[in-house]
């Protein structure tokens, strides 16, 4: 296993709420990078935080929203949830934020309905 | 068009067979690649970097050409534990993004 954890696992929301997802990094590791997996696709970039900061950002819209804390883990925030947010939310954890060697979490299943 | 581009498959091949997976990508800017590996509903792991010179593990061999932005996986002797889906992945180091294809689904059979 990775040393990376993610909760909840499995989330069921209503469109027009909001969710927060966490991630606890693997220890050792600095950065963390949020994707998205849609069935039958492979994971799309949400952002990536690095020193409690964002440093990289993929196509999503600002009600996509994260924080790092301290102890490097961190939170993925969803604002005015839509039926197309409905995914798997997968948390990777490195160490320094250009590194393609990233561990995944097992996800967060989100379904919106 | 998307930026990385795989095959989906699936690609159904007996135990023992050689399969070779091929991924374009269109971004000149990606600097690094890799080949992931996902099981049905499980995470992504990291099966190999991809260097232009060609580097292989055991069974598995990674090509890079960059001119023709342009990588491949090779596996050889296939075990029934390679089924899973195969992700092809480069790395913009610039916008810190990786950049997933959809992925190419093997099925080693008995």
């Amino acid at each position: 296993e990775t040393g990376v954890t993610q909760s909840p696992t499995h989330l069921i929301k209503t469109r027009g709420q909001q969710v927060t997802l966490r991630c606890s990094s693997q220890s050792g590791h600095n950065t963390v990078s949020w994707y998205q997996q849609a069935l039958g696709q492979g994971p799309q970039f949400i952002f990536q935080y690095y020193r409690e900061e964002e440093n990289g950002r993929g196509n999503f819209p600002p009600r996509f929203s994260g924080l790092q804390f301290p102890n490097y883990s961190s939170e993925l925030n969803v604002n005015a949830l839509e039926l197309d947010d409905s995914a798997l939310y997968l948390c990777a954890s490195s160490f320094g934020g250009r590194r393609g060697e990233q561990y995944f979490g097992p996800g967060t299943r989100l379904t919106v309905t | 068009r998307k930026e990385v581009e795989q095959d989906p498959g699936p690609f159904n091949v007996p135990e023992g067979a050689t399969v070779a997976f091929n991924c374009t990508y269109s971004n000149s800017a990606s600097q690094s690649f890799f080949w992931y590996r996902q099981d049905c509903r499980k995470e992504p792991k990291l099966l190999m970097s991809v260097y232009s010179s060609g580097n292989e593990d055991g069974r598995f061999t990674a090509q890079l050409n960059r001119a023709s932005q342009y990588i491949s996986l090779l596996i050889r002797d296939s075990k029934l534990s390679d089924s899973a889906t195969y992700l092809c992945v480069a790395l913009d180091t610039g916008r810190r993004a990786l950049t997933f294809g959809s992925g190419t689904r093997l099925q080693v059979q008995p």
